[in-house]
């Protein structure tokens, strides 16, 4: 049973469009939930952590807020640049050190 | 400043040939962890240590070793590879239990 599910698998947007991606979870004892940005042939690059429902951050473009199921990426009037998969991780008081990561959405922003 | 390093960048090697995988960080970092990236499945955490000689079983530890000799240098072995053993491998390295941060991949292929 998955305990992170991103939605959309993937999401084609155009530029200005503004969308937002899910991650829900289904884990007991949130320690905190994670965004990365990943592109091609790179590494994940950590964008946000949140730690309890309510909490918000923004970066640029980006707004990652939570609630106690579910967390959405807001993408506010996206770039070309923006274009990457988004990944998201969640820490749990079973889980130990480890991360456990959603599949991911695919991004694709066309000028 | 570098962050996390992995070397190889990649390598192709054929069923049972042995090889290590280097990954270094610059950061300081009590943490690391080696995951692996495989087609329409989320980040699995293989091994991972929480300070200089010790490590500890992940989600997929099976046919892998790990040592962390050096608090900056954390090795991923693969003593008889096989075809599934074929994936993109990631370190990762964090302070504490604070968000990880990954290098950019070595991409592993088993003939």
């Amino acid at each position: 049973e998955d305990q992170v599910t991103q939605s959309p698998e993937a999401l084609r947007l155009q530029e200005g469009e503004s969308s937002s991606l899910n991650c829900s979870y289904t884990v007991s004892g949130l320690r905190g939930l994670f965004w990365y940005r990943q592109d091609p042939g790179k590494g994940p690059e950590f964008l946000f952590t949140l730690y309890s429902a309510g909490e918000e951050k923004e970066k640029e473009r980006l707004k990652a807020t939570l609630t106690k199921k579910e967390s959405f990426l807001h993408i506010t009037a996206p770039k070309p640049e923006d274009s990457a998969t988004y990944l998201c991780a969640v820490s749990d008081s079973n889980s130990g050190y480890a991360l456990n990561f959603g599949k991911g959405t695919s991004l694709l922003v066309t000028p | 400043n570098a962050g996390v390093t992995q070397t190889p960048k990649f390598r192709v090697l054929k069923t049972g040939q042995s090889m290590t995988l280097l990954c270094a960080q610059d950061m300081n970092h009590e943490y690391m962890y080696w995951y692996r990236q495989d087609p329409g499945m989320g980040l699995r955490l293989i091994h991972y240590s929480v300070g200089e000689g010790t490590t500890a079983k992940g989600e997929v530890p099976d046919g892998y070793n790990v040592s962390r000799l050096k608090k900056q240098n954390f090795l991923l072995g693969l003593e008889s590879a096989a075809p599934s053993q074929t994936s993109v491998y990631f370190c990762a390295s964090s302070y504490l239990r604070q968000p990880q941060h990954f290098g950019d991949g070595t991409r592993l292929s088993i003939l």
